[in-house]
């Protein structure tokens, strides 16, 4: 079945960091690709997503690259800052349906 | 403001012992969901509704129940907790046409089954 794998966490980072967070996905077709992001004590929001290969997602700073040949959509932002510090989450979802299919998260702490 | 509204937010109960978490949607969404999150695991789909009285079963929908008689309502039933359903659980809601659509996700309901 379709899976989406992604780093373990905790990252710990200081202020102005480069951060990238690895995602690699399982699925037969072309899946649309989203990052959600949980701030503490919040629900998941749509941080950024792709739809075909060679896509990119950007939101916020964050960017993300559909990459279809290495099964991979790679979480980046070149300077992170304190209120970066979330939970995030690589999921697809595939053309023919709704649900999304999560990897386990990583979390991100940025310290000042 | 369009959102997906949970209650409750926090639920701390004893095995057994029946319950139901409310979910709630105003952007007239044809699809809802319910997901579990465990740490390690992600989000792992429950139940989904794609529209009234039309629903299925998600990836782990083993003591679960769900209904959607109204289309802003999917409530999440519970008729005899166990502690292995200690979890953070959430409702999301899209429209229903597949594939690309974004999925809007309520704040989150703590539940804890002592």
């Amino acid at each position: 079945g379709d899976s989406v794998t992604q780093m373990e966490g905790p990252v710990t980072l200081s202020e102005e960091a480069f951060l990238t967070i690895n995602c690699t996905y399982t699925a037969t077709g072309y899946p649309s690709l989203f990052w959600y992001v949980q701030y503490p004590g919040e629900g998941l929001q749509l941080l950024l997503k792709a739809t075909k290969a060679d896509d990119k997602g950007s939101n916020k700073g964050f960017e993300a690259t559909y990459r279809k040949e290495t099964t991979s959509f790679h979480l980046e932002k070149g300077s992170v800052q304190v209120s970066d510090s979330a939970v995030y989450f690589c999921a697809l979802k595939k053309a023919a349906g709704n649900k999304l299919t999560f990897g386990g998260g990583t979390r991100v702490l940025v310290k000042p | 403001e369009a959102q997906v509204t949970q209650n409750p937010r926090y639920l701390i109960t004893v095995t057994g012992k029946k319950l139901t978490v409310t979910c709630s949607q105003n952007m007239n969404h044809e699809y809802m969901s319910w997901y579990r999150q465990d740490p390690g695991l992600g989000l792992r789909q429950i139940y989904y509704s794609m529209n009234v009285e039309v629903t299925d079963k998600g990836d782990v929908p083993e003591g679960y129940k769900v209904s959607r008689k109204e289309k802003r309502n999917f409530p999440l039933i519970l008729e005899s907790p166990s502690p292995n359903q200690t979890s953070l659980y959430f409702c999301a809601s899209s429209r229903g046409d597949r594939g690309r659509n974004e999925q809007y996700f309520g704040p989150g309901t703590r539940l804890t089954v002592t």
